[in-house]
């Protein structure tokens, strides 16, 4: 049961342009979400979040977006730049209860931004 | 990644051995989870613990696999009599607290690869 999606496994965008990543969840239980961006053979690394009583947030060049009516969630990354080549994890929390912090990952997505 | 050691980087086993992952977590961190990435998917929750205790082991399977975080070293995830299908990235993650909303005190280990042959 994959309670989050992320349907492109690739996304391939042009140095300079806008790079927009979408996820989709389905437990609408899950409260704060989050991007993770990770480098091959590294652990992932946190980008930004979003708590679900927002509907945007922003850091520098990354926005992330969410949608509660659709469950959905997008990052977008302008302008897109070399070094944000990666394969990029959304994640949903899940605290079921006290002191159980899981994260609920999608299968990722592979960002190339071309020069 | 900022200081979450984990060790050995790459293990390679044949089936049925036994592996032995270890996992340090940041300084002043008393908070291990343990994820998994199989090929091709994302990384799944396996287990959470603090000193000594394992708190939510709900994405552990039923066998062969267990954790530990003994008061003292490492945290270790075992994982007995190794199939094929075990191949995978293991990632050990720590954080300060318990309950924490900011994803940026979830700090990831750079993974251990485990090939089962």
């Amino acid at each position: 049961d994959q309670q989050v999606k992320q349907n492109s496994p690739s996304l391939s965008v042009q140095e300079g342009r806008i790079s927009i990543l979408n996820c989709d969840y389905t437990n609408s239980m899950f409260d704060y979400f989050l991007w993770y961006k990770k480098y091959p053979a590294e652990g992932p690394t946190f980008l930004i979040s979003i708590s679900s009583i927002k509907d945007k947030n922003e850091d520098g060049r990354f926005t992330v977006f969410l949608n509660k009516s659709a469950k959905h969630l997008s990052l977008h990354i302008v302008p897109s730049q070399p070094g944000d080549s990666a394969v990029y994890f959304c994640a949903a929390h899940d605290t079921p209860m006290q002191g159980a912090q899981k994260l609920v990952f999608g299968q990722g997505t592979r960002l190339t931004i071309n020069p | 990644n900022a200081g979450v050691m984990q060790n050995p980087r790459h293990l390679v086993r044949r089936r049925g051995q036994e592996a032995r992952l270890r996992c340090s977590p940041m300084k002043g961190h008393s908070h291990v989870y343990w994820y998994r990435q199989l090929p091709e998917e994302g990384l799944k929750f396996m287990v959470y613990l603090q000193k000594e205790n394992i708190i939510d082991e709900s994405g552990m399977p039923k066998e062969r696999f267990s954790a530990e975080f003994p008061k003292e070293g490492p945290s270790i995830l075992r994982i007995q009599q190794v199939v094929r299908g075990d191949s995978a990235a293991y990632f050990c993650a720590s954080s300060p607290f318990a309950v924490d909303r900011l994803g940026n005190t979830i700090y990831f280990g750079e993974g251990s690869w485990l090939t089962v042959v």
